[in-house]
């Protein structure tokens, strides 16, 4: 099956600074990414769809500046959390597709504590 | 909010016991896909039935949809110890693979 990797895997920063959150596929082309956001013991949120090459669309109340996605390539997208703050702490997870698929591939996903 | 509904949203049975969690949606959709997230992991695609399906099966899974009714149930049958987790369910209302997910179901099996 479709494979989708994530790193880091657990981050803990301080408040200020910025993380990155590589998410990539390993054996296909993911022309779609998916950011997620989970809170413990709570559904998924999905923060913006990215497709290869263009802009990343973001949901309704997702702040761009400060989740900053990069999607340059087809097996690789980014997720940089900007002067990251201790509530922006959570577990982030991506997913990738093709245009082929139906469903989505899931990461392993990032816990990300800032202090 | 377009986040379907969960219930129960935990349920703990024994081993050998059938599972049964039901979904509810707001929107018309395409498909509804069940997934499967253990503690602090990622998310394992379980099974995708499409809007003009009714009912499909994978091993020890069967899902039923009712669009008259935007519900849908996944049943795990003969339950084991390992099919501790989460589950959600989420619904491709169309427009490049975009879900919305369920509030989720923890389900525990116990020995």
């Amino acid at each position: 099956g479709a494979v989708v990797s994530q790193h880091p895997s657990r981050v803990i920063c301080k408040s200020g600074t910025s993380v990155k959150i590589e998410c990539r596929s390993l054996d296909f082309q993911a022309t779609t990414m998916f950011w997620y956001r989970q809170f413990p013991k709570q559904s998924l949120m999905l923060m913006a769809t990215s497709n290869e090459g263009s802009k990343a669309t973001y949901e309704q109340g997702v702040e761009k500046d400060k989740f900053l996605i990069n999607h340059a390539s087809l097996t690789l997208s980014t997720l940089t959390v900007t002067s990251a703050h201790p509530e922006d702490s959570s577990f982030y997870i991506c997913s990738a597709s093709d245009r082929y698929q139906e469903t989505q591939y899931f990461g392993p996903g990032t816990r990300l504590l800032v202090l | 909010s377009q986040q379907g509904e969960e219930d129960p949203q935990a349920l703990s049975i024994q081993e050998g016991e059938n599972a049964t969690m039901n979904c509810s949606y707001k929107t018309s959709i395409n498909n509804l896909q069940w997934y499967r997230q253990n503690s602090g992991r990622g998310l394992v695609h379980l099974i995708l039935i499409r809007s003009n399906e009714r009912e499909k099966h994978s091993g020890r899974l069967r899902v039923t949809l009712d669009t008259s009714k935007k519900s849908s149930s996944l049943l795990i049958t003969a339950s084991r110890a390992a099919d501790t987790a989460s589950y959600f369910c989420a619904t491709d209302a169309g427009g490049g693979n975009k879900l919305t997910f369920g509030t989720g179901t923890q389900l525990k099996v116990e020995l």
